[in-house]
């Protein structure tokens, strides 16, 4: 089983700034990972999939990099919707996994 | 618009069994696999089981043997039957549509129905 390790677990900002969110796999999944958003008490959104393409809806702020082991989620620019807990997962191979999620709130 | 609703989901005891349905609309249904993916209270995302659109099926370890996956293209609904519950079991579950065949990303979730296992 591939495991994720999400870093780091919490994210403290303000909106308006930069958020970079860190995933690494344990082997490499090639580009087949993806990112979703949760907030609480609804489901997980999708985000970005196959590392860097945005999902349908998806605001420019947010964008995907990295291949093999090592992904990058970046928001661009805080917004206030935007604080939530952040998921990686692959597909690479079954079971798909998820990491263990990085919370980003507000400062 | 694509819409999934679960539903089957409430308390039962440590050993008992539960089937959750998923009722899909607004996509051709038997043309996109379909997954279950549950979250433990407090917890993160575990996907459990997918099935294709010719029925082939995958288990995560921790529910194979106990849980069992189906769908009925003709009804538009996916199912999990889940049997031997225990209270590791206990979580919502969500059942997530695959974007396509090619591309396996969950790109529609439903609400979730929580399940709880406890005496």
């Amino acid at each position: 089983e591939i495991v994720l390790t999400q870093s780091p677990a919490t994210l403290s900002l303000s909106p308006g700034e930069r958020a970079t969110l860190s995933c690494r796999a344990s082997q490499s999944v090639s580009s087949y990972l993806a990112w979703f958003q949760q907030k609480p008490g609804q489901a997980p959104r999708l985000l970005i999939y196959d590392a860097s393409n945005r999902a349908t809806g998806i605001p420019a702020r947010f964008s995907g990099s990295g291949s093999g082991t090592d992904f990058t989620l970046t928001i661009s620019s805080l917004e206030p919707e935007d604080f939530a807990v952040y998921y990686c997962q692959q597909r690479s191979n079954w079971p798909r996994t998820f990491g263990q999620g990085t919370k980003v709130e507000i400062k | 618009e694509v819409q999934l609703v679960e539903s089957g989901g409430g308390l039962v005891q440590p050993g008992g069994s539960l089937r959750l349905s998923c009722a899909a609309s607004g996509f051709i249904f038997s043309s996109h696999s379909m997954s279950w993916v549950r979250q433990a209270p407090g917890k993160g995302l575990e996907c459990i089981s997918f099935i294709s659109p010719t029925s082939n099926t995958y288990y995560a370890d921790s529910v194979k043997g106990r849980f069992t996956i189906s769908r009925d293209n003709a009804k538009n609904s996916l199912y999990l039957q889940m049997d031997s519950l225990t209270a590791e079991d206990t979580a919502v579950y969500y059942c997530a549509r695959d974007l396509s065949t090619v591309t396996r990303v969950f790109d529609y979730w439903g609400q979730g129905t929580l399940v709880t296992v406890s005496s």
